[in-house]
């Protein structure tokens, strides 16, 4: 009964490859996220979904494409992958996309999919 | 930008010791702050929220914070740790930015406690 799922939780691969992450949330939120932790443990936001349509998009390389399938699947997509892409990766969710309509905006995370690239 | 300030990226206590984790938060507005722990190698928990319901705000796992607006901060105490707290502790806001939620987080503060 996983609230926010993720896989892998780990993935390492070569540079120039092209890889997948998945999440899945049973919570019924409508609103899942993607965040990235680097080496130091600074989590920054990437993108936000809500219902499946994008709503925030952070400077990110155009090589990260997010893609949500149905309101409860959030992957990420990454093409040509670089050595600074080596990250952990946090799903997250929401109940709603903005504060107000349901709580403070609290978000659920995920186990985090630690991709190492060589 | 809204931004937040953790102060002190490790914190060492004795077990049974008042634990203080710093929070300094930059806002033009009083926003939602949050305080999140991380186990190693596990994803964030929410420990606590401040909703502007009340100043002083009661989490999980004995932890609790104090919304101060003259000061802007939001500081973590625990009156006495476990060894069990050893984890990483990041504060966050909610920036209101384009009115969707978006967490900014603190760099994070390593707690360590020894017996």
């Amino acid at each position: 009964d996983t609230a926010v799922s993720q896989t892998p939780k780990y993935l390492v691969t070569q540079m120039g490859n092209d890889k997948s992450i998945k999440c899945e949330q049973n919570l019924g939120h409508d609103t899942m996220y993607w965040y990235k932790q680097d080496s130091k443990k600074f989590l920054k936001i990437m993108f936000s979904y809500n219902n499946k349509e994008l709503i925030i998009n952070e400077t990110v390389p155009n090589r990260f494409s997010p893609k949500s399938p149905d309101k409860a699947h959030l992957n990420l997509h990454i093409n040509s992958l670089e050595l600074g892409d080596s990250a952990v990766y946090f799903c997250a969710s929401s109940q709603a996309p903005t504060f107000g309509l349901a709580g403070a905006g609290e978000q659920f995370f995920g186990p985090g999919t630690r991709l190492t690239v060589l | 930008a809204q931004s937040v300030t953790q102060l002190g990226s490790h914190v060492s206590v004795s077990e049974g010791a008042l634990v203080l984790l710093r929070c300094n938060y930059s806002s033009s507005v009083p926003p939602y702050l949050f305080w999140y722990v991380q186990y190693p190698n596990q994803g964030l928990q929410l420990l606590l929220k401040y909703t502007s319901a009340a100043t002083l705000v009661k989490g999980i796992n004995g932890f609790e914070a104090e919304f101060k607006k003259s000061e802007t901060s939001f500081h973590l105490t625990k009156p006495s740790a476990h060894m069990s707290d050893a984890a990483e502790y990041f504060c966050a806001v909610n920036p209101f930015s384009g009115g969707y939620n978006k967490l900014i987080f603190g760099a994070g503060t390593r707690l360590a406690v020894h017996p």
